[in-house]
């Protein structure tokens, strides 16, 4: 258990369906950060919040949204899918100065 | 645009011999450098990182090398395990530790 919680593991929806994924952050992280991988790829960054506000952005599409909320934990929405949105979704996250992530692990998402 | 690079989507390699794995990047910039190792159905973890000001970190059976002239760096193993076997993904950050670029991933096979 590394301590990042991520909830679901496993998600089926439909196209054109709105999902949100969550992330628990491991005690004491202020920061957490999203990523995607989708199959042969490797992990692209989405977006970075740090203590509830948005820090980084990424390559993340209009139609997805995070944000952090004052407990620290965080959610990823999802909407209009598409089927090329099916991939494996990470969270992490870190504690200020520290360079490493700790990340969970990960929430499928598959779009039928 | 993919900045950091793993050519090498495999890599197999006899137990008790050395496994080096390869990345490139592009960005002259990039001045912290990651390796992270995953397993099945996990996230990944941070396995050993490198700052620009080094050639060289070592923990253990583990040694990343980094040329900066070439902007390339390698994660050698040595003696490569069984519980090795999983995929490797490198990853760069440009000074801003909030954003790091993942290479695609080297899956190793140390084979028994």
């Amino acid at each position: 258990d590394s301590g990042v919680t991520q909830t679901p593991k496993h998600l089926i929806t439909a196209t054109g369906q709105r999902v949100t994924l969550r992330c628990s952050p491991r005690s004491g992280d202020l920061s957490v950060y999203w990523y995607q991988q989708s199959l042969d790829q490797g992990l692209q960054f989405l977006i970075q919040y740090y203590n509830g506000e948005e820090r980084a952005k990424g390559n993340i599409l209009e139609r997805f949204s995070a944000q952090q909320f004052p407990d620290l934990h965080s959610e990823l929405n999802l909407s209009s899918l598409e089927l090329g949105d099916s991939a494996l979704y990470f969270c992490a996250s870190s504690t200020q100065g520290n360079y490493g992530y700790t990340f969970g692990s990960g929430t499928r998402l598959t779009v039928v | 645009d993919q900045q950091v690079k793993q050519n090498s989507p495999s890599l197999s390699v006899q137990e008790g011999r050395i496994s080096i794995l390869n990345c490139d990047y592009t960005n002259s910039m990039f001045d912290y450098f990651l390796w992270y190792k995953k397993y099945p159905a996990e996230g990944p973890t941070f396995l050993i990182s490198i700052s620009s000001i080094k050639d060289k970190n070592e923990d253990g059976r583990f040694t990343v090398f980094l040329n900066k002239s070439a902007k390339h760096l390698s994660l050698h193993i040595v003696p490569s395990q069984p519980g090795d076997s999983a995929v490797y993904f490198c990853a760069a950050s440009a000074g801003n530790f909030n954003k790091f670029y993942f290479g695609s991933g080297t899956k190793l096979n140390v084979k028994p």
